[in-house]
């Protein structure tokens, strides 16, 4: 069964120092998503892209964040300089589309950053 | 903006007892609705959804119907089982912005046999 991967699977680093993050969707799957999500709450949209285009970052930190999904297939968020309060787990989806029947995001393992 | 408000937990139920897990949202236009479930150890997976108003999503055991008049999207399963035990995400994928999803922040489900 296909599956979304990511990795690493956690992260230690110390605060100011640059962490990346890869994700590889499900083959097909034109629409990925960046999550957020802090202990005890519901992932956080930090970007959507639809094929290599970005069609929301309105939550994405972008003095310190940044994603890019070159060829449309797979992706790559960064932080630089990591803070304190980036530690969380950041969580990769994709999903067919955006409407209708095509909207079923599916999720990876998540990678756990904590900052030191 | 869009918003989702689901119950505070945890729940903890016996085995076979009714459950509900009840989910409010607040969105422009005519969002979908999903449940999803992160067992523990595990990522989330999609448990239910419904793309519009009076659909019944239902998997495994569980329902829930997307209720336009009360901007509501309820989880419930008839008899739950120890293996229900998992945190439950309600969520909403915008119609129209480019499908921008919300989560509520998550429900812990505990079933004791």
């Amino acid at each position: 069964e296909a599956e979304v991967a990511q990795s690493p699977r956690y992260k230690i680093t110390e605060k100011s120092q640059a962490v990346a993050f890869w994700c590889d969707p499900i083959s097909g799957h034109a629409t990925l998503y960046w999550y957020r999500q802090i202990l005890g709450q519901g992932p956080e949209l930090l970007v959507q892209f639809q094929d290599e285009s970005v069609v929301d970052d309105s939550q994405l930190p972008k003095d310190r964040f940044s994603a890019e999904r070159l060829k449309g297939v797979d992706s790559t968020l960064k932080i630089q300089p990591a803070e304190l309060g980036d530690s969380a787990m950041y969580l990769c989806a994709s999903s067919l589309g955006t409407s209708g029947s095509k909207n079923e995001q599916f999720f990876g393992p998540g990678t756990r950053l904590t900052v030191l | 903006g869009n918003s989702v408000t689901q119950m505070e937990g945890p729940v903890t139920l016996s085995e076979e007892a009714f459950l509900t897990i009840n989910c409010t949202y607040t969105a422009t236009g005519y969002p979908s609705l999903f449940w999803y479930v992160q067992y523990p150890g595990e990522g989330l997976q999609l448990l239910l959804k419904a793309t519009k108003a009076d659909d019944k999503g239902s998997n495994k055991g569980f329902e829930a119907t997307y209720r336009k008049e009360t901007t509501s999207f309820h989880l419930e399963k008839g008899s739950v089982q120890v293996s229900d035990s998992a945190v439950y995400f309600c969520a909403l994928s915008s119609n129209t912005n480019a499908g921008k999803s919300t989560f509520g922040d998550g429900t812990t489900l505990t079933v004791k046999p």
